[in-house]
């Protein structure tokens, strides 16, 4: 099946340290989203994205379209201990709200 | 406010052994989904329903069967479950098929 190339699968993050993530498709996607999924809970959404080159914030978490629609990347800044977790981005091609997921980036604290 | 909710939160089966997964979402949402998820993997589209009385296949249909007689509710059922269907269920449901999907926390299945 379709997949989403994601990276990095995992990273330690040390509180106050910048993350970045990203996503790349061989295919075009007319959105892109991002969801973060806690521990024995369902992914909740984080950022939306709807047109090419956009560029979303929300709180500390940045988010951007790539200008050829095959890719996306996630910005987390001045990380907090709660930011661990895993993150999944998710891209649509059509309108009946098909989501192709990536393997998700596992974010947790450096030891 | 419950938002998607998810019944039963665990299951043991036994193999050949059926069962119905059941979805409730409170935000009078036209579509809904089943996913699958696999330790390591994404979510995986198992069917979808872009409104009462429809139903569609997703990427990985096989074994499942999927009803949608209310709005509210959308059915996974399991005919005869096979250990290769041990995983996490979420269910989502949206307003549109352009609009952000919103998660239940997933009824987790073994199937010994």
């Amino acid at each position: 099946g379709q997949q989403l190339n994601q990276s990095p699968q995992s990273m330690f993050i040390q509180e106050g340290e910048d993350v970045s993530m990203n996503c790349t498709s061989s295919s075009i996607f007319n959105t892109w989203l991002w969801y973060k999924q806690d521990p024995g809970e369902g992914p909740v959404l984080l950022i939306a994205l709807y047109k090419a080159g956009e560029l979303t914030s929300n709180g500390r978490l940045t988010a951007q379209f790539g200008i050829t629609r095959k890719d996306s990347f996630l910005n987390i800044s001045a990380s907090i201990p709660s930011d661990v977790g895993i993150y999944f981005c998710a891209g649509q091609r059509g309108s009946q709200g098909n989501l192709i997921f990536g393997k998700g980036t596992k974010l947790s604290v450096k030891p | 406010n419950a938002g998607v909710t998810q019944t039963p939160k665990f299951r043991v089966l036994k193999t050949g052994q059926s069962m119905t997964l059941l979805c409730a979402q409170d935000m009078n949402h036209e579509y809904m989904y089943w996913y699958r998820q696999d330790p390591g993997m994404g979510l995986r589209l198992i069917h979808y329903s872009v409104g009462e009385g429809t139903t569609a296949k997703g990427e990985v249909p096989d074994g499942y069967n999927v009803s949608r007689l209310k709005k509210q509710n959308f059915l996974l059922g399991l005919e005869s479950a096979a250990p290769s269907q041990t995983s996490v269920y979420f269910c989502a449901s949206s307003y549109g098929g352009s609009q952000p999907q919103h998660f239940g926390d997933g009824t987790r299945l073994s199937i010994l």
